[in-house]
């Protein structure tokens, strides 16, 4: 159980468009989604959370308008990056929060490898 | 910034254990400690997680203080398979809403050695 889908796993776009990845919790309801960006060799960094029905919050120094958030139903939630540019080449992570759980829990999907040439 | 601190690499053979211990001074009342493991070009995976006192299940053992101002993740026997980041993360503990986002620091680099 607690399987967590992204979609595509791997995308090469060109500078100035734009790039849909869409995150599914498959097997449970997720109030909470996380969307994590992570550069070669480096941690884990938190762009924004998503909640259901809901607009993100975005982290300190994420531009809300070049990546879009959408968390439309309790399954699925989309980060769109916007005018990609080659610096926003990176691995994209996002995580679900189940619903029903008390204790903090979270679980990753297997990440999208965006190039941006 | 994260609010743990742990070794940046540690080395291991196969079948020895390994534990790792994380920092987490500033841990607040309702903050659960949670590990993951993430191998390159995956996501983190669930390892464990805990509050208090000692957590085992079919892969770790996690083991906490009573301060709960560190924890320390038990792998027993390991493999080469085993070999990831390791991270250390608390967060907020409760019924879902937008608290407790999870912060990640370096992890630590575990590499098992035949």
């Amino acid at each position: 159980g607690a399987v967590v889908s992204q979609h595509p796993s791997r995308v090469i776009c060109k500078s100035g468009t734009s790039v849909k990845i869409e995150c599914r919790s498959l097997d449970f309801q997720a109030t909470t989604m996380f969307w994590y960006r992570q550069f070669p060799k480096q941690s884990l960094m938190l762009m924004a959370t998503s909640n259901e029905g809901s607009k993100a919050t975005y982290e300190q120094g994420v531009e809300k308008d070049k990546f879009l958030i959408n968390h439309a139903s309790l399954t699925l939630s989309t980060l769109t990056v916007t005018s990609a540019h080659p610096e926003d080449s990176s691995f994209y992570i996002c995580s679900a929060r189940p619903r029903d759980r008390v204790s903090y829990e979270q679980y990753f999907g297997p990440g999208t490898r965006l190039t941006v040439t | 910034l994260a609010k743990t601190t742990q070794p940046i690499s540690m080395d291991s053979y196969e079948g020895q254990e390994v534990n790792i211990t994380c920092s987490h001074n500033n841990i607040a009342t309702n903050d659960y400690i949670t590990w993951y493991q993430q191998f390159p070009s995956q996501g983190p995976r669930f390892i464990i997680q805990g509050y208090k006192t000692k957590v085992t299940n079919e892969v770790a053992s996690l083991f906490i203080p009573a301060d709960r101002k560190s924890s320390t993740l038990s792998l027993p026997r390991v493999s080469l398979s085993d070999t990831a980041v390791y991270y250390c993360l608390v967060g907020f503990g409760g019924y879902g809403g937008s608290q407790g986002n999870l912060i990640f620091g370096k992890g630590t680099k575990l590499s098992v050695k035949p």
